[in-house]
């Protein structure tokens, strides 16, 4: 139990493109989702948080019109870069909770974006 | 400030040779300290949530500790496949969101 994936796991864009990335929990329903960046041999930094039918809460720092969420659902969240800059190249994974009193979160398998 | 230091940064092991990873934490009230193992390219596997003081919990090869100020992972005689990095996060009894705030983890290399 308690799977979340992500798709893509691998995309190339150019620069100035978006890119979409879902998330999705396979076998639960998850109130809350969060989208995480991870730059090479660092710990994970969470870019926001987003609860279903509301909007995201973003963490200091990350540009909200850049990377657009939405929590459509209570199993499906999407991350969208929005024109995209070689900058934006980072491994992006997603988590998910469980809602009632369960405080763990189950992470993606993330995907990996590289903008050229 | 809530905070997470995990150390050491990396450790080699021989296989079969038993050591600890330490997890320390600042945190104004405790809802919980998480154990994710991750391997590279992937995403974080769920391992380990301890709640209070004095909690102990196991897996295979695995036991992870609390106390008030830190958290150890123990790893008993250690297998190749247990290379990876491993990762603590504490989500702070103040987050209505379960926000987790990550240490910088703890590469593991196991060699046979």
């Amino acid at each position: 139990g308690a799977v979340v994936s992500q798709h893509p796991s691998r995309v190339i864009c150019k620069s100035g493109t978006s890119v979409k990335i879902e998330c999705r929990s396979l076998d639960f329903q998850a109130t809350t989702m969060f989208w995480y960046r991870q730059f090479p041999k660092k710990s994970l930094m969470l870019m926001a948080t987003s609860n279903e039918g509301s909007k995201a809460t973003y963490e200091q720092g990350v540009e909200k019109d850049k990377f657009l969420i939405n929590h459509a659902s209570l199993t499906l969240s999407t991350l969208t870069v929005t024109s995209a800059h070689p900058e934006d190249s980072s491994f992006y994974i997603c988590s998910a909770k469980p809602g009632g009193s369960s405080y763990e979160q189950y992470f993606g398998p993330g995907t990996r974006l590289t903008v050229t | 400030e809530d905070q997470v230091t995990q150390s050491p940064e990396a450790l080699r092991l021989q296989e079969g040779e038993s050591s600890s990873l330490n997890c320390s934490y600042t945190v104004s009230g405790l809802r919980g300290l998480f154990w994710y193992r991750q391997d590279p390219g992937k995403g974080p596997e769920f391992l380990f949530t301890l709640y209070s003081a004095g909690e102990e919990k196991e897996k295979e090869r695995l036991k992870a500790t609390l106390t008030k100020k830190e958290s150890f992972l123990h790893i008993t005689a250690p297998k190749p496949e247990d290379s990876a990095t491993y990762l603590c996060a504490v989500q702070a009894a103040s987050s209505n969101t379960g926000k987790l705030i990550f240490g910088q983890g703890t590469t593991l290399q196991v060699k046979p």
